[in-house]
């Protein structure tokens, strides 16, 4: 089983390029979520699809967009990459009800110079 | 609103004593509880969930976390620490407000053992 698989791992941008990281899921889950990870602030949630052709804000949603493609797959574009944006940026997915856990992504790691 | 509160961002421990990592939630539902674990540079791994079936519960290698509700409290806990125990833990609250169950991390602690 992949799980959840997160595309490129690694990135470098300069300032004012577009990127869209790439994310899919195999367990047939509702819910995927996109977080970023910066030292000393946990992860905090960008963008969430609660289920297929639903998305909304979370905590930190300027600067992204994003579309939930199918049931499988939820993308994260930067349209102007700012250095701002430079941080480790997780997907994850979950059946939606109590007590469900959620399943990461391994992480892409993105520096904007 | 849903909101975790790790009370330490760091604990140093030796390898053989016992690991207190401490969290508190705020929710306004009956929360689902989470703790998460990283190692550098890798993604995030369960390490146990609390799913109100019991207020004690166990994880994977050797963790165990205790729901008190009257303290709002998900500390976790080790009786002894192992070097490949060092790593972030994460506490994730998740509550229901209009049925989306959003995982919401507090900042996280790093684990550091010494030998």
């Amino acid at each position: 089983n992949a799980g959840v698989t997160q595309t490129p791992k690694f990135q470098v941008l300069k300032t004012g390029q577009s990127m869209t990281l790439q994310c899919a899921q195999d367990m047939n889950h509702n819910s995927m979520y996109w977080y970023r990870q910066d030292p000393g602030m946990g992860l905090r949630l960008i963008y969430y699809s609660a289920s297929e052709g639903t998305t909304d804000k979370g905590e930190v949603p300027n600067g992204y967009n994003v579309s939930r493609l199918n049931k499988r797959e939820f993308s994260l574009r930067l349209e102007s990459a700012a250095p701002s944006q430079t941080s480790v940026y997780f997907c994850a997915s979950s059946e939606r009800g109590l007590d469900t856990e959620a399943f990461f992504g391994q992480g892409t790691r993105l520096t904007v110079v | 609103a849903q909101s975790v509160t790790q009370l330490d961002s760091h604990v140093s421990v030796s390898e053989g004593t016992p690991v207190l990592l401490r969290c508190n939630y705020s929710s306004s539902y009956s929360p689902s509880l989470f703790w998460y674990v990283q190692h550098p540079n890798k993604g995030l791994q369960l390490l146990l969930k609390y799913t109100s079936a019991a207020t004690l519960v166990k994880g994977i290698n050797g963790f165990e976390a205790e729901f008190k509700k009257s303290e709002t409290s998900f500390h976790l806990t080790k009786p002894s620490a192992h070097m490949s125990d060092a790593a972030e833990y994460f506490c994730v609250v998740s509550d229901p407000p209009g049925g989306s169950y959003i995982p919401t991390f507090g900042r996280g602690t790093s684990l550091i053992v010494h030998p």
